[in-house]
């Protein structure tokens, strides 16, 4: 079974490091890419940006380029999307996501990992 | 980026009616565009991919269409389980996500 497992809720205070993971099992990790796709409360979905596992290649939205870090560790067949000093506006649900290639559909997601952050 | 719309925002209809949800992106995107389900609590779902292809395991009361820059998401018969938002996305480029129809039976 194809899977994409992500890293627990998370509680954090405004200013502080975050990284949550995104791992994948049941076919082979870097052959698809990871999405990374925001979902503030009671909003919708927005892109956050991907990375393609296989030669570590990264685009960003311009909407996050420089407030998130995406990256792989493909030994462990593990995504993470990372933030150096969270935000209150950071508070949301981040769902990864996996797509084939250009074009395609993103037809695998994660759970979701929620994130709040709060003073 | 391209910009996605969708129409309507919200509906309201029975078990067993026909619906549809109309996507328009705000340039060129060929058919390269995708639909997805998100029930409350949960993860969103691909329902068609390539404007008109049902993802393995979707229900064939699912259907796509393109006329032009309209995209259609169609139900056949409505099923209470199809309680959730819908999304269109755009894989042309970098992916952009449509607002959202919330579909309430």
């Amino acid at each position: 079974e194809v899977l994409l497992e992500q890293s627990g809720a998370e509680v954090k205070k405004p200013g502080e490091f975050l990284r949550i993971s995104c791992k994948g099992s049941g076919y082979t990790f870097t052959s698809y890419w990871i999405n990374w796709v925001r979902q503030m409360p009671g909003k919708g979905l927005e892109w956050m940006g991907r990375i393609d596992p296989r030669e570590s290649q990264i685009t960003y939205s311009p909407s996050f380029q420089g407030h998130v870090t995406i990256s792989v560790d493909k030994s462990i067949s593990t995504a993470y999307l990372q933030w150096s000093s969270l935000k209150a506006s950071d508070s949301a649900i981040y769902y990864c996501a996996r797509q084939a290639s250009s074009y395609y559909g993103m037809e695998v997601w994660g759970q979701g990992t929620t994130v709040t952050v709060s003073s | 980026d391209i910009q996605m719309t969708q129409s309507p925002s919200s509906l309201s209809a029975s078990v067993g009616d026909r619906v549809t949800i109309t996507c328009r992106a705000s340039e060129y995107i060929s058919s390269y565009l995708n639909w997805y389900q998100q029930k409350p609590g949960k993860a969103p779902r691909l329902l068609i991919y390539d404007g008109s292809s049902l993802q393995s395991g979707v229900p064939s009361r699912f259907s796509g269409r393109r006329s032009g820059t309209d995209y259609t998401l169609i139900i056949s018969s409505l099923q209470p389980e199809d309680l959730a938002t819908y999304y269109c996305q755009q894989s042309y480029s970098n992916p952009t996500f449509g607002p959202g129809t919330k579909v309430d039976i």
